[in-house]
């Protein structure tokens, strides 16, 4: 079974405008971590944000906030004001408890219009 | 320290030939992870490191596929007899131990077998 799903291989969002990046997960360990990637074409994986199955409340890094709904196993991405430097391919990934593993979705194309 | 650094950037070789990788992490970081992503897809886990142990290897990560780091400091992935299969991007990403850190990546090998 599919870990994580990104069910939207390519968005477009104006610029400035916010937009929000899906993201469902499986697991039935209760300890679990969700990350956020950003790919650019130069192909290096940058860390985004980051949310902890206990962590009372959505994380947020600058203009990037996860909405973590627990009971819907869903971590979407949402980044306000975008910016042209904002197209790249993003990831969503999971790290189970007990494991350094990341299993990845297989990534959203997001393309910034001026 | 300018981050995760890997050799070659790119590799073209015959099928059937040796390769071999190199990663030098974070000079701080005691983990270090190699991860393969094809076209398309997401990274795949390999295998990953803390200090010189190799703690988790994947099943992707057949007899033909070797991974050290000795002295706990830079790391080699060697593949033997490759394969057209084995034509990916090849990831190394280095973390401290501290939880709900996001792994640094570097930028990558990319390998074509032809």
């Amino acid at each position: 079974a599919q870990k994580i799903t990104q069910t939207q291989p390519g968005m477009f969002v104006q610029e400035k405008e916010a937009v929000t990046l899906d993201c469902t997960y499986d697991t039935s360990d209760p300890s679990y971590g969700l990350f956020w990637y950003k790919q650019p074409s130069s192909g290096e994986m940058i860390f985004l944000i980051y949310q902890g199955s206990y962590d009372q409340q959505n994380a947020t890094e600058g203009r990037y906030s996860l909405n973590f709904q627990k009971a819907r196993k869903s971590a979407n991405l949402v980044i306000s004001a975008s910016q042209l430097g904002d197209s790249a391919m993003y990831f969503c990934a999971m790290r189970e408890g007990g494991s350094e593993k990341l299993v990845f979705g297989k990534g959203t194309k997001l393309t910034v219009n001026p | 320290d300018t981050g995760v650094s890997q050799n070659p950037r790119h590799k073209i070789t015959k099928r059937g030939q040796n390769v071999t990788f190199r990663c030098d992490p974070i000079s701080e970081h005691n983990r270090l992870y190699w991860y393969r992503q094809t076209l398309g897809q997401g990274p795949e886990f390999l295998t990953y490191f803390q200090n010189e142990a190799q703690l988790e290897k994947s099943r992707l990560l057949s007899d033909r596929f070797s991974a050290e780091r000795p002295k706990g400091s830079f790391s080699t992935l060697e593949i033997q007899r490759t394969e057209q299969g084995d034509s990916a991007m090849y990831l190394c990403a280095s973390s401290p131990i501290l939880p709900g850190y996001g792994y640094t990546f570097g930028s990558g090998t990319r390998l074509t077998v032809v």
